[in-house]
Order: C-alpha cells, then structure tokens, then sequence
C-alpha cells in the first residue's frame, strides 16, 4: 500500500458525459502527479500541483482539467468524454519538488467510455 | 528533452533463470532513472531508483540495476526469476525542471515453471 488513494477504483459512462476522478496523496506529500495509462499511448503525464498551484502541464486535453485543494487532495475532470478517453488514470504524489525524489502511485481509476 | 526506451515489449524466462530488462535513456544533462514495476490490478511501485550515488544500484525484491553512462544504459537484473515476478516493468526518467516522469513502453515478464 502506497498510501495514496484514488476513488472511485471504477468507472463506467458514456460518450459525452463528465467524470471526476479523486486522488488523496500519501500524508505530508504536497506534490500531486496525474499520469494515463492506455494502450496505445502507454504511460503518459497529465498535469502536476504543488501545495495547490499548477507547476506542469504534459498532453493534457482542453476537456480535461484538474485542481489541489487546501488539503492537497486533488481532482481530475474529464468532460466531453469520447471513447478514447478509456483509460487508467494513477494519481502520484512525492514530498517535495525534485528529480530525484521518489512518486508513489496510487491504485488507479479504470475508465471505460461505452 | 528526457526520454526512455525499452528494448523487448515481451521478456520470458524460467523460474530460477537469469532476469535482463533493458532501458536505454537519452537525456542532455544528467539523468535520474527509474525502475518501476506493475502486478495486475494495481499502481506502480518503485523498484530502484539512480540518483548519481552509485552506478549499481541495489532495488527490492532481489533487483539492482547499473548506470552506464557510455552506453546511455540502466538494466534491470535479477539472479534468479521467481514466479511472483511476473509483471509489468517500466523505466522511467525524471524530466529536468518538470519533476514528471517520461516512461518507456513497458516490459511484460513472463516465468514459466
């Protein structure tokens, strides 16, 4: 167990629709990391917070956004969902802002877009 | 900017055989590796990591792995494969100023009996 959590483990919608992924960081780790798993694309960085502020963007869609909040747990929305949205979306967090430290990953979020 | 490649999607040994996954990085400047691996159903979780201490690095579960700056290598290696193994491995580098981690493809470990 890494201790970071992500809800819901799950989640099936349809085209279209909007989702919120959930992430908590391990205690005391202020970055967050979002990364996407598929297929096709393999493991691929999303966005990164620090203690609240955005500090890096990778190929994330203009659907797609995220948020730290006061209490550095952190929220992915997905919005305009389309079928190649299906995907594992981890959330990873580390204690501070550098290279070398350490991401723990969380479990993951399946999503299937039908 | 960083980035990975990991040579063989498919790796299958035998129990108790010699485990080699092979990483090549490219980077400018010089480079903090990963190894991370993924069970079925799950997140990742870190093998070992280079951070210039050491060029052999010495991982959990029986891994270690060696920087080789003139080959641009990290190789992943353990002794002798056991069936727990069997997963998903990928390395990684952590991209200069971003603190994101670029990932290779990945490498599915196979042990048969």
């Amino acid at each position: 167990d890494s201790g970071v959590t992500q809800t819901p483990k799950h989640l099936i919608t349809a085209t279209g629709q909007r989702v919120t992924l959930r992430c908590s960081p391990r205690s005391g780790d202020l970055s967050v990391y979002w990364y996407q798993q598929s297929l096709d694309q393999g493991l691929q960085f999303l966005i990164q917070y620090y203690n609240g502020e955005e500090r890096a963007k990778g190929n994330i869609l203009e659907r797609f956004s995220a948020q730290q909040f006061p209490d550095l747990h952190s929220e992915l929305n997905l919005s305009s969902l389309e079928l190649g949205d299906s995907a594992l979306y981890f959330c990873a967090s580390s204690v501070r802002l550098a290279e070398y430290n350490e991401q723990f990953f969380g479990p993951g979020t399946r999503l299937t877009v039908l | 900017a960083q980035s990975v490649t990991q040579l063989g999607s498919h790796v299958s040994v035998s129990e108790g055989a010699l485990v080699l996954l092979r990483c090549n990085y490219s980077s400018s400047v010089p480079p903090y590796l990963f190894w991370y691996v993924q069970y079925p159903n799950q997140g990742l979780q870190l093998l070992l990591k280079y951070t210039s201490a050491a060029t052999l690095v010495k991982g959990i579960n029986g891994f270690e792995a060696e920087f080789k700056k003139s080959e641009t290598s990290f190789h992943l290696t353990k002794p002798s494969a056991h069936m727990s193994d069997a997963a998903e491995y990928f390395c990684a580098v952590s991209d200069q100023g971003a603190q994101k981690l670029v990932f290779g493809q990945g490498t599915r470990l196979t042990i048969n009996p």
